[in-house]
């Protein structure tokens, strides 16, 4: 069963431009929400992350906005920028005692276009 | 710093073969975890640990085996391999149980089973 659904599978944006990458879950029992950012060749990277007690978090360009009602959650990436191209994964995690397993969406691939 | 290590970065394998994937890390970490990414699926857990001598099945543990014998290492096995196989592993690992406790990837491992 996916948990956790990733929209759009790709995504092309002008360099300045603004960049948003959404996702939404079923089970309300998550207790945090990462995004990772993957480059071409390499491992999944933390890029942010926030708690649901949060509605939004703020780390310079890039914004999770968390609406918990609706059961979605978004990276907004602000003054879009050729380096961040990348594939970006958002994620759930359910604290269970048994390790911090995440649950990842289908992934985004983001180009910047100069 | 290395992080984490897999190796090796690329194999190929026929259908019927086997091998074993293996994962290092430096960090001290408690937790370490083994995912595929298929395109269009994002992440998938396979195994994962929560201490040495520790070991768990994940979302698709079929076809997969795993050992933690030293904290440090936790290796993949594929028994018989199948070309369904065919993906890209991620080893990952992160400290003790918390919201605050990203999981750190390993480059991953290109596997083609023909």
């Amino acid at each position: 069963q996916q948990q956790v659904k990733q929209s759009p599978q790709s995504l092309i944006v002008q360099k300045g431009g603004i960049s948003i990458i959404n996702c939404a879950y079923e089970n309300t029992a998550f207790d945090y929400f990462p995004w990772y950012q993957q480059f071409p060749g390499k491992g999944p990277a933390l890029l942010i992350a926030i708690r649901p007690d949060v509605s939004e978090k703020k780390e310079g360009r890039f914004t999770i906005s968390f609406n918990k009602s609706a059961k979605q959650f978004s990276l907004h990436i602000m003054d879009s920028q050729p380096g961040d191209s990348a594939t970006y994964f958002c994620a759930v995690l359910v604290l269970t005692g048994g390790g911090n397993k995440l649950t990842f969406g289908t992934g985004t691939q983001l180009k910047v276009e100069l | 710093n290395a992080g984490v290590t897999q190796t090796p970065k690329f194999r190929v394998l026929k259908t019927g073969q086997s091998m074993t994937l293996l994962c290092a890390q430096d960090m001290n970490h408690e937790y370490m975890y083994w995912y595929r990414q298929d395109p269009g699926m994002g992440l998938r857990l396979i195994h994962y640990s929560v201490g040495e001598g520790t070991t768990a099945k994940g979302e698709v543990p079929d076809g997969y085996n795993v050992s933690r014998l030293k904290k440090q290492n936790f290796l993949l096995g594929l028994e018989s391999a199948a070309p369904s196989q065919t993906s890209v592993y991620f080893c990952a690992s992160s400290p003790v149980q918390g919201t605050s406790s990203p999981l750190h990837f390993g480059n991953g491992t290109r596997l083609t089973v023909t």
